[in-house]
This record gives structure tokens, C-alpha cells and sequence, in this order.
């Protein structure tokens, strides 16, 4: 069975310090890695895609690492401001048809000032 | 450009009682798809649609019913709705294999 489990579940950080959020997959055959944001109340916007043969992808302050070997993928987050304040959540779509995708349950990060 | 837009935003049924969830993409995206998100849970898929007039059945395809007549619609029908279809509701649309712009949601209490 397809599986995405994403860690910590929620987090807790000072405004400007790093962070980094896990997601272990077992999804297969493998497609694509996406990680969204989703703020209170919004829909899940994406931060950044990855395929097989990427293994670092960055959109700002946010930086997505991929292990294809080991299906580990990461997103750091840099100098965190209050505004990520959010769910992050890890998505790995299949490479079988349009339906295949399996969501994380998310990790939600709160930054305090 | 609206991105990906859904109506209502709101809504209260009452149980047995019908409705229909519109959503709207301006982006011309083969890919749409329907999602409910439910408190400590990912987001699953019900319905999807490849194209123009083709749907397919998601994770949680029971109780819903979907249309796609036009290419920026995808419509998401509840025949007689039941309280534990109480959810937030998302549509997305990609042009590739994985969703990519959703909508803010619609969320829908059934009582």
C-alpha cells in the first residue's frame, strides 16, 4: 500500500530560526515529490516539484531535498517568519495514471516571535 | 488570472437533502480533481478527470457523483447527502500527473 508519513506532526520554532520537516514515502513506481503549504483556512499552495532525478529544489527561503534511494525527502526552511505559520504537507504522485497521488497528513508549523 | 475557483464557500444541508459543489479553472488544465480534508487527515481524493468529458472514481468515490461537460468545469454533486460527508472540499486542475493549484475549499456541514 502506497504511504506517505510525514515528522514532526507539529512544531514549534522562534521567528527567525531553521527548521526542517521530514516525509518517508513508500510510494511506488515513483513520479514526482511536490511539498504544499496550506495556510488556515486556504487551499494548499505549492512550494516546489521534484522528479527521480532531482535532488535539491529551492523556492526562497524554502529548500526540498529528494533520496530517491532511500524515498526520504526534507524541506528546510530558512530564517522562519511569522507568515510560515502553516501546514506543510508532502505529496508523491505515482507514475501509473492521473489519480495516484498520496497525501501526507501534513506537519504543522507554528513560528513565534 | 482567478486560478482556480470554487462556489459556495460555505454551506449547511440538511440530511437526504442534494447539492452541487462548482468549480472553475481559468488556466486551461487537461487535470481536475476533487478532494475532501478532514480534521488529522490527509487530503483524499474522490473523484478525477483527465479531460473533458472522462471522470474516474478516487479513494472515496461513494455518495458523489461528478460531471465534466467543459474543460475549465468540474462539477462535484452530493444525490442526497449524509453527515458524514460533513468535510472541507477541494478542487484542483494540473496540466501534469499530480494536482498543482487548488481552490480555497468549500466547507460543507451536513446535519
Amino acid at each position: 500500500k502506497n504511504q506517505v508519513e510525514q515528522s514532526p506532526q507539529s512544531l514549534i520554532i522562534l521567528e527567525g530560526k531553521n527548521c526542517t520537516l521530514q516525509c518517508n514515502y513508500t510510494v511506488s513506481p515513483f513520479s514526482n515529490l511536490r511539498w504544499y503549504k496550506q495556510d488556515t483556512g486556504r487551499g494548499p499552495v505549492s512550494l516546489t516539484i521534484m522528479t527521480f532525478s532531482e535532488n535539491t529544489k529551492s523556492n526562497g527561503r524554502y529548500t526540498a531535498t529528494l533520496d530517491a534511494d532511500t524515498k526520504q525527502s526534507s524541506l528546510h526552511i530558512t530564517a522562519s517568519q511569522l507568515s510560515d505559520s502553516a501546514s506543510y504537507i508532502c505529496v508523491v504522485s505515482s507514475n501509473t495514471n492521473a489519480g495516484k497521488s498520496t497525501f501526507g497528513d501534513g506537519t504543522t508549523l507554528t513560528v513565534k516571535p | 488570472n482567478a486560478g482556480v475557483t470554487q462556489t459556495p464557500k460555505f454551506r449547511v444541508l440538511k440530511t437526504g437533502q442534494s447539492m452541487t459543489l462548482l468549480c472553475a479553472q481559468d488556466m486551461n488544465h487537461e487535470y481536475m480533481y476533487w478532494y475532501r480534508q478532514d480534521p488529522g487527515m490527509g487530503l483524499r481524493l474522490i473523484h478525477y478527470s483527465v479531460g473533458e468529458g472522462t471522470t474516474a472514481k478516487g479513494e472515496v468515490p461513494d455518495g458523489y457523483n461528478v460531471s465534466r461537460l467543459k474543460k475549465q468545469n468540474f462539477l462535484l454533486g452530493l444525490e442526497s447527502a449524509a453527515p458524514s460527508q460533513t468535510s472541507v472540499y477541494f478542487c484542483a486542475s494540473s496540466y501534469r500527473k499530480s494536482p498543482l493549484h487548488f481552490g480555497n475549499g468549500t466547507r460543507l456541514t451536513v446535519t
